[in-house]
């Protein structure tokens, strides 16, 4: 099945600074790669996504990489605010169910000091 | 409330007690999911259904844990006789299928098992 590692597992900076989260996975042939943020108490949401044909994507203040050969992902934040604190989990799929099952990372605790 | 809905958002339960718990995905999604999170931890899969059809459950899964989509709309997730590791956020979430990865997360029921 699909391993999915997170790092760092917690990550604190300034206001206005960019945050950058990192993931690795096992499955060569996984495609589809999101990150969902989760606000204390809240659920899941998708915040950004990637296919494996493209190497970046952007979206505002949000980007995310993505590194075939070496088989990992990072979530890039700019100009961070204080809203932008939560826990944010990376996933990848398993091939045995062409992208049905996601397996997420542990989590990364995103701190935004004002 | 066109977003996915649980129901119940808490339970406590005493160790070897049968729970039930519910989901109702977005109308026009057809796969519904049920994942397990524990606190610290990214959800973990559990078993999937597209329409009313369970098509992958995970290895890890304990027997007593049952789930059915008897018509593919709502679906249901059985624990029985629980124990204190059951305790966990479950929960629930639907796409449109294998073309639209993009998951809609349930709030979840949190279960204590007493």
């Amino acid at each position: 099945g699909e391993n999915v590692e997170q790092h760092p597992s917690t990550l604190s900076v300034q206001e206005g600074d960019s945050a950058v989260i990192k993931c690795t996975y096992s499955d060569s042939a996984s495609n589809y790669f999101p990150w969902y943020k989760q606000e204390l108490g809240k659920r899941p949401q998708l915040i950004i996504d990637i296919r494996s044909n493209v190497g970046e994507k952007k979206d505002q203040r949000i980007a995310v990489t993505l590194n075939k050969t070496a088989k990992h992902f990072s979530l890039h934040i700019t100009e961070t605010q204080p809203e932008d604190s939560a826990v944010y989990f990376c996933a990848a799929p398993s091939k045995e169910t062409s992208g049905s099952r996601l397996t997420f990372g542990e989590g990364t605790q995103l701190t935004v000091n004002p | 409330d066109t977003g996915v809905s649980q129901d119940p958002r808490h339970k406590i339960t005493k160790r070897g007690q049968n729970v039930t718990f519910r989901c109702d995905p977005i109308s026009e999604h057809n796969r519904l999911y049920w994942y397990r999170q524990t606190l610290g931890q990214g959800p973990e899969f559990l078993t999937y259904f597209q329409n009313e059809a369970q098509l992958e459950k995970s290895r890890l899964l304990s027997d007593r844990f049952s789930a059915e989509r008897p018509k593919g709309s709502f679906s249901t997730l059985e624990i029985q006789r629980t124990e204190q590791g059951d305790s966990a956020m479950y929960l629930c979430a639907s796409n449109q299928g294998q073309y639209n990865e993009k998951l809609f997360f349930g709030s979840g029921t949190q279960l204590s098992v007493l």
